[in-house]
């Protein structure tokens, strides 16, 4: 199946610090997708990248696709506590998502 | 999320059984799926259908079944041929192709 890589798998930040997570895949992706699980919850919805090189922000997240559709990254400004849990890329291949392995993000405070 | 139901909450499974997890959803969607997720390794797709009466297998749908008689309803089964099933279970939903997915609450399955 599709593979997606995500990188790192875990991280910790000094709260105010920034953050960074990167999916890369072989292959062109038609969009990705980010997702955010906190601690005992669920996956959550977060935002859906389809055009090449395109960058979107929500408030302190900030999301890129790269240009060759192949890599994608979040990044997070000035970390607080409630940002603290496991963000996940995700590929859709048409029937079928494929989730990177996620980056664990713990926020000291 | 609001609309997917999971359930149990907490599933125990004595060796030789097999157990059942429930998902109900609300949301008129058409596609439901069923993902495991172990520490460290993401979430696996093991069961999805894109309508009714039609599912297909994930990457790691062995020892697993699953049926689509409803559209709001897709029950996963855990068979005893499933040898390592302690995982946290989650049932998403979505309106199709490149939609954003929607999830449950999970069920977290033990072997006692």
């Amino acid at each position: 199946g599709q593979q997606v890589m995500q990188i790192p798998q875990y991280q910790h930040v000094q709260e105010g610090e920034d953050f960074t997570t990167y999916c890369n895949s072989s292959t062109t992706l038609s969009n990705i997708q980010w997702y955010k699980q906190r601690p005992g919850g669920h996956p959550v919805f977060l935002i859906q990248l389809v055009k090449s090189g395109e960058v979107k922000k929500q408030k302190r997240l900030t999301f890129q696709f790269g240009e060759a559709k192949k890599n994608s990254s979040l990044h997070i400004t000035a970390t607080q506590t409630t940002d603290v849990g496991t963000y996940f890329c995700a590929v859709n291949t048409g029937n079928q998502f494929y989730f990177g392995t996620g980056t664990s993000l713990t926020v000291i405070p | 999320d609001g609309g997917i139901t999971q359930s149990p909450k907490y599933l125990f499974r004595k060796e030789g059984q097999n157990v059942t997890l429930s998902c109900e959803q609300n949301l008129n969607h058409d596609a439901m799926y069923w993902y495991r997720q172990d520490p460290g390794q993401g979430l696996r797709l093991i069961y999805y259908s894109q309508i009714v009466n039609d599912f297909q297998k994930g990457d790691i749908a062995e020892g697993y079944s699953v049926s689509r008689e409803k559209k709001e309803s897709f029950p996963l089964t855990v068979t005893s041929a499933q040898k390592n099933p302690t995982a946290f279970y989650l049932c998403a939903t979505d309106r199709g192709s490149n939609q954003p997915q929607h999830f449950g609450d999970g069920t977290r399955l033990s072997i006692l």
